[in-house]
C-alpha cells in the first residue's frame, strides 16, 4: 500500500464543473503540498497545508489531519486548469512522499 | 526570484550513450534534489544534497547514474550508460535546509523530459 493515494487517478471535466481531487496518507505529516504539473514536465506548488483549509483564486485545499486526508477543489473549471495534480506529505524536514497524481483533462 | 531552472528541456538519445543534466537552484537554498518521474508515476528522489554533501542516494542507480554538486551551488547529474527504462522527466528541486525547516517547501525547475531510443 503506497504512503500517499489520490482518487481519481483520471479525471475528465466540462470547462465550468466542479472539480474535486482526493489525497490520503497512512504516514504522519507536518505537511501535505498539492503541486500542479503541465505537460512541459514542470511543477508548481499550489497550496502547502498543515491544517484547515487554504484558498486562492479559483482553488480550494482542505485537509483533515484526524482523517489523513485532503482534498483539492476547483471551481469553474478551465481548459487551462488541464494538468498533472500531485498530493505530497512531508514531516518535519523529511523529504516528500508524492502521490501518484491526478491526471485532470478539462474539456471547452 | 529567480526560479530553479535545467537545461537541457528536452534530450534524446539512444541506448548505451551518455547524458548529462544540469540544474541551478534558487540562490541562497542550501539543499537540491534530483527526481526521476516516470510517465503516469510520481517523482522519485534519486540524490539530495546539502551544500555539497550528499544526503540521500539510496535509489540511486549506482552503476550508471552518478551526481555532483562540487560548489554546493549548481549540480549535474549524468547516465552513463542510458537504458531504455531510463526514459523519464528529471526534475531538480532547491529549498532551505530541511532540517531548520518544519514544512520543507521544495521549489522545483521546469524538469529536463529524456527519451532513450
Amino acid at each position: 500500500k503506497n504512503e500517499v493515494e489520490q482518487s481519481p487517478q483520471n479525471l475528465t471535466a466540462q470547462e465550468g464543473e466542479f472539480i474535486t481531487i482526493n489525497c490520503s496518507y497512512s504516514v504522519g505529516i507536518s505537511a501535505l503540498h498539492w503541486l500542479q504539473q503541465h505537460p512541459g514536465g514542470g511543477i508548481v506548488s499550489l497550496f502547502m497545508l498543515s491544517s484547515g483549509k487554504k484558498k486562492h483564486g479559483r482553488l480550494i485545499a482542505t485537509i483533515n489531519i484526524q482523517e489523513k486526508h485532503s482534498s483539492l477543489h476547483i471551481t469553474a473549471s478551465h481548459p487551462r486548469d488541464s494538468a498533472v495534480y500531485i498530493c505530497a506529505v512531508t514531516n518535519y524536514g523529511q523529504n516528500f512522499v508524492f502521490g501518484p497524481g491526478t491526471r485532470l483533462s478539462v474539456l471547452p | 526570484e529567480a526560479g530553479v531552472a535545467q537545461s537541457p528541456r528536452y534530450k534524446i538519445i539512444e541506448k548505451r550513450q551518455s547524458v548529462a543534466f544540469w540544474c541551478n537552484p534558487i540562490s541562497g537554498h542550501a539543499t537540491l534534489y534530483w527526481y526521476q518521474q516516470i510517465l503516469g508515476q510520481g517523482p522519485k528522489l534519486l540524490i539530495q544534497f546539502q551544500n555539497n554533501g550528499v544526503v540521500d542516494d539510496s535509489q540511486l542507480p549506482k552503476d550508471r547514474f552518478s551526481a555532483e554538486r562540487l560548489k554546493g551551488v549548481d549540480s549535474t547529474l549524468k547516465i552513463q550508460p542510458a537504458k531504455l527504462e531510463d526514459s523519464a522527466v528529471y526534475l531538480c528541486a532547491s529549498s532551505l535546509d530541511p532540517r531548520y525547516t518544519v514544512r520543507n517547501e521544495q521549489f522545483f525547475g521546469p524538469g529536463t523530459r529524456l527519451t532513450v531510443l
